[in-house]
């Protein structure tokens, strides 16, 4: 069964930093790109990033892009998303999510059940 | 690439059939997929690449594509479909998700 874990968000002020994690189980992790998804209280859905099976691509929504930077770890299962520079407007739940194979652009086929971030004063 | 999703929301009975329409700013050669979401949960993959039902969605979900313009159709609205519905293209590097429709009771 494919489970995927996120833990790090909290509250920070504007300006702060925060690194979430997803950890991963139930299917060969390396061989499937990885991403973040977001999603602003009452808001819609916002792809944020993703990564390729091997780690060699990344991918970054321009709204987050030279702040973000998003990792993974195949000897843990696990992907990050270091986030610099917080604003208010990066209030969300951020969801981690499983690609359907390994390139970085394909669909989410399984989610995470998020990791909630706060920014403010 | 943008994507233009409508409507934000319908109200509809169990039985209806109801359709969601997605129009992209360029073409997107079928990389356009759907997704399901209820409250305080995480989004359900339904249709990808336009048209192909993801493993386990009911058949009632049916996504067809026209040019720019991609649509889902729930067939016979069942009382589990009440959600909100967003497609995304995987077309271009950095996905866009539409803005969401809200499907209600009537």
């Amino acid at each position: 069964e494919v489970q995927l874990l996120e833990s790090g968000g909290g509250f920070v002020q504007p300006g702060g930093s925060l690194r979430l994690s997803c950890t991963a189980s139930g299917f060969p992790f390396r061989s499937y790109a990885m991403g973040w998804v977001r999603q602003a209280p009452g808001k819609g859905l916002e792809w944020v990033s993703a990564i390729s099976g091997i780690g060699d691509k990344t991918f970054y929504a321009e709204s987050v892009k030279g702040r973000f930077a998003i990792s993974r770890d195949n000897s843990k299962n696990t992907v990050s998303l270091q986030i610099n520079n917080l604003r208010g407007e990066d209030t969300a739940m951020y969801f981690c999510a499983k690609e359907m194979d390994s390139d970085g652009t394909f669909p989410f086929d399984y989610w995470g059940q998020g990791t909630l971030v706060t920014v403010s004063s | 690439i943008q994507v233009t999703q409508s409507p934000s929301s319908l109200s509809a009975s169990v039985g209806d059939r109801v359709t969601i329409t997605c129009r992209a700013s360029q073409s997107l050669s079928g990389y356009l997929n759907w997704y399901q979401q209820k409250p305080g949960k995480a989004p359900k993959l339904l249709i990808y690449d336009a048209s192909t039902l993801q493993s386990g969605v009911p058949s009632r979900f049916i996504g067809s594509e026209s040019g720019t313009d991609f649509t889902l159709t729930i067939t016979s609205l069942q009382p589990e479909d009440f959600a909100i519905y967003y497609c995304q293209q995987t077309f271009s590097a950095r996905r866009t998700f539409g803005q969401g429709t809200k499907v209600e009771v009537k």
